[in-house]
């Protein structure tokens, strides 16, 4: 099955700063690449997603990229702000009906 | 539309009991889902759904039932409560699945389980 690997665990970056978190993944099937944010005691939100048909996308100050070859996937926050600290998680999927594998997890801390 | 929805939202259980985790959402999506995320984790897929009547297995089923009698309700069984089955469970829903466009998933508030 899917194995999804985030790095880092922990980034602390400061406020205005850009700030880049890496997913990697095994199967080469995969064709959706969502991003969640969580803050403490919520649910995950989506925040970003791709497909495999497009290299980039944008959404004002959060893109994500995805190089197939390489199978793997990178979420960019720039001019971050103190809103940004939460954990955000990547995830895959194929195109079957299962669900989203999840990475562990990145602790976004923003210093003022 | 109030979305996707579970109750309840928090629930201490002892070993051995059993006990119904409940998740409905309004949006008449197909695909729904049961994920549990551990301390410090991802989250992991316990069951999925197609649709009524229809489920299947994900990467951690052991120890959990499910149902799909409705498209909009996906009730959560746990049977013989275990220490283990400490942890969040969250439903989610979308409407179709895979690399689809409409294949979102949207997730319910969770469910704050701990099995003493």
């Amino acid at each position: 099955g899917e194995n999804v690997e985030q790095h880092p665990s922990t980034l602390s970056v400061q406020e205005g700063d850009s700030a880049v978190i890496k997913c990697t993944y095994s199967d080469s099937a995969s064709n959706y690449f969502p991003w969640y944010k969580q803050e403490l005691g919520k649910r995950p939100q989506l925040i970003i997603d791709i497909r495999s048909n497009v290299g980039e996308k944008k959404d004002q100050r959060i893109a994500v990229t995805l190089n197939k070859t390489a199978k793997h996937f990178s979420l960019h926050i720039t001019e971050t702000q103190p809103e940004d600290s939460a954990v955000y998680f990547c995830a895959a999927t194929g195109g079957g009906a299962d669900g989203l594998t999840f990475g562990k997890g990145t602790h976004l801390i923003i210093q003022p | 539309n109030a979305g996707v929805t579970q109750t309840p939202k928090f629930r201490i259980l002892k070993i051995g009991q059993s006990m119904t985790l409940q998740c409905t959402q309004d949006m008449n999506h197909n695909y729904m889902y049961w994920y549990r995320q551990d301390p410090g984790m991802g989250l992991k897929l316990i069951y999925y759904s197609v649709g009524a009547g229809i489920t299947d297995k994900g990467e951690v089923p052991n120890g959990y039932n499910v149902s799909r009698s409705t498209t909009e309700d996906f009730p959560l069984r746990l049977e013989l409560a275990a220490p283990s089955q400490t942890s969040v469970y969250f439903c989610a829903s979308s409407y179709l699945s895979g690399g689809r466009a409409g294949n979102e998933q949207f997730f319910g508030p969770g469910t704050r389980l701990t099995v003493l």
